[in-house]
């Protein structure tokens, strides 16, 4: 079975500085990889996913991820973060052997951003 | 194009109570999972409904059940509700019928059981 390993429960960063966060997954074979995020008292959003191509990924608000198939691993990055993404990011994969998109999750890094 | 819509936002209940969820999927997608996600933790996949029928279940036990009707809104029950039954419960759509499907999410409908 899949597993996800994100190995930051909680980032702090200042505003305008960047940020990463690690994701790890344990199936080395294909696999759908994603990143949602959370707003207090919200569902998930879609930030971006990578399902074939290119190993770079750009998502919405600035996010990007690179997919290292070696490595295992799925990061993501943004250069310069806001006040507002401030949140709970949470990486996921499908590995396409059960129900059609069926997400592993990850526990999930909180990111706190501070003036 | 509406988005993945849940009812009820918050759902306090006792121990030994029985609810339904309810979930309305995104317009032209025929694919509902419902996921359960405690506090501080990642979301866990329960099932899988598609054009009405279960197809995949996570691991829960069996009063924990779903149901898809003809235009794909879902309802998840929950019998016999334990105290570690408290939690976020999402809805996510997708068009479904191939292994990179994407799922969008609804806002969740926050259970408490005392």
């Amino acid at each position: 079975a899949q597993s996800v390993t994100q190995l930051d429960s909680q980032v702090p960063v200042f505003e305008e500085a960047p940020v990463e966060l690690r994701c790890n997954y344990s199936s080395s074979v294909s696999v759908y990889l994603f990143w949602y995020v959370q707003y207090p008292n919200q569902g998930l959003q879609l930030l971006l996913k990578y399902l074939s191509g290119s190993t770079l990924v750009k998502g919405i608000n600035g996010f990007e991820a690179e997919f290292n198939k070696s490595q295992t691993s799925f990061h993501l990055r943004k250069p310069s973060v806001h006040i507002s993404d401030t949140a709970e990011y949470f990486c996921a994969v499908s590995d396409g052997t059960d129900s059609w998109g069926k997400l592993q999750f990850g526990a999930g890094t909180q990111v706190v951003v501070t003036p | 194009e509406t988005g993945v819509t849940q009812s009820p936002t918050h759902l306090i209940k006792t121990r030994g109570q029985q609810v339904t969820l309810r979930c309305s999927s995104q317009s032209g997608h025929n694919t509902v999972s419902w996921y359960q996600q405690a506090l501080g933790q990642g979301p866990q996949f329960i099932f899988q409904y598609y054009r009405e029928e279960e197809n995949g279940r996570g691991n829960f036990p069996p009063r924990f059940s779903g149901l898809q009707f003809p235009n794909y809104s879902s309802e998840l029950n929950v019998n016999a509700l334990e105290l570690d039954d408290s939690a976020l419960y999402l809805c996510a759509s997708s068009l479904g019928g191939t292994q990179v499907d994407t799922q969008y999410f609804g806002p969740g409908t926050r259970l408490t059981v005392l």
